[in-house]
């Protein structure tokens, strides 16, 4: 049973289309994340909910819009991409809830998905 | 600014060799910290944090990290490496005070060589 999943695995588009990712989650916690990494491996946080409460959001380009159904999916829709949005997008989940004691605890992360733009 | 550094892009050891991967921090007030690793092509995969208490914070595979307050440091370590131990890891901080902020460091590639 795979904890964190994600789909698609690999997303080809071209400049200009919206596309979305999903993520879900089988492991009962209650925050979700995404987060950017980069050519160069740098990581980021853009987002995360809290039992579908948005509850962080970086400094995101608003063509970037989360949704979470459920406390166990966390959808990510990108409308009108650009080149600078290639890159791997990884979901993840925890048990703690940032902002409160122990901040964002274990996270367990999905096996990301690698965007091209072209 | 609040931020975290890993000083090495790259740590080669010799299999059976003790292990060191360098993490510093700067965050105001008390820090959360965490060792993250990365296998090619896989998401992260946790190993230990530091929250409070004992410094030395003992984590998965054999890993262990030492928490220095007054070197603003949370070095990754293992005895005795193992090829297997070959991938990428990230050090990340959250500051106590602003708990909803998390800054990973740049990464460090550890090869180890048999």
């Amino acid at each position: 049973d795979t904890a964190v999943s994600q789909t698609p695995k690999y997303l080809v588009t071209q400049m200009g289309n919206d596309k979305s990712i999903k993520c879900e989650q089988n492991l009962g916690h209650d925050t979700m994340y995404w987060y950017k990494q980069d050519s160069k491996k740098f990581l980021k946080i853009m987002f995360s909910y809290n039992n579908k409460e948005l509850i962080i959001n970086e400094t995101v380009p608003n063509r970037f819009s989360p949704k979470s159904p459920d406390k166990a999916h966390l959808n990510l829709h990108i409308n009108s991409l650009e080149l600078g949005d290639s890159a791997v997008y990884f979901c993840a989940s925890s048990q703690g809830h940032p902002g409160l004691a122990g901040g964002f605890g274990e996270q367990y992360f999905g096996p990301g998905t690698r965007l091209t733009v072209t | 600014a609040q931020s975290v550094a890993q000083p090495e892009d790259q740590v080669n050891v010799a299999e059976g060799n003790p292990l060191t991967v360098k993490c510093t921090y700067s965050v105001s007030g008390n820090p959360y910290l965490f060792w993250y690793v990365q296998y090619p092509n896989r998401g992260l995969q946790f190993l230990l944090k530091y929250i409070t208490g004992d410094n030395l914070v003992k984590g998965s595979y054999g890993f262990e990290a030492e928490f220095n307050k007054s070197q603003t440091s949370f070095h990754l370590k293992k005895p005795s490496a193992l090829v297997s131990d070959s991938a990428l890891y990230f050090c990340a901080v959250t500051p106590y005070s602003s708990a909803s902020k998390i800054i990973f460091g740049s990464g460090t590639r550890l090869s180890i060589r048999p």
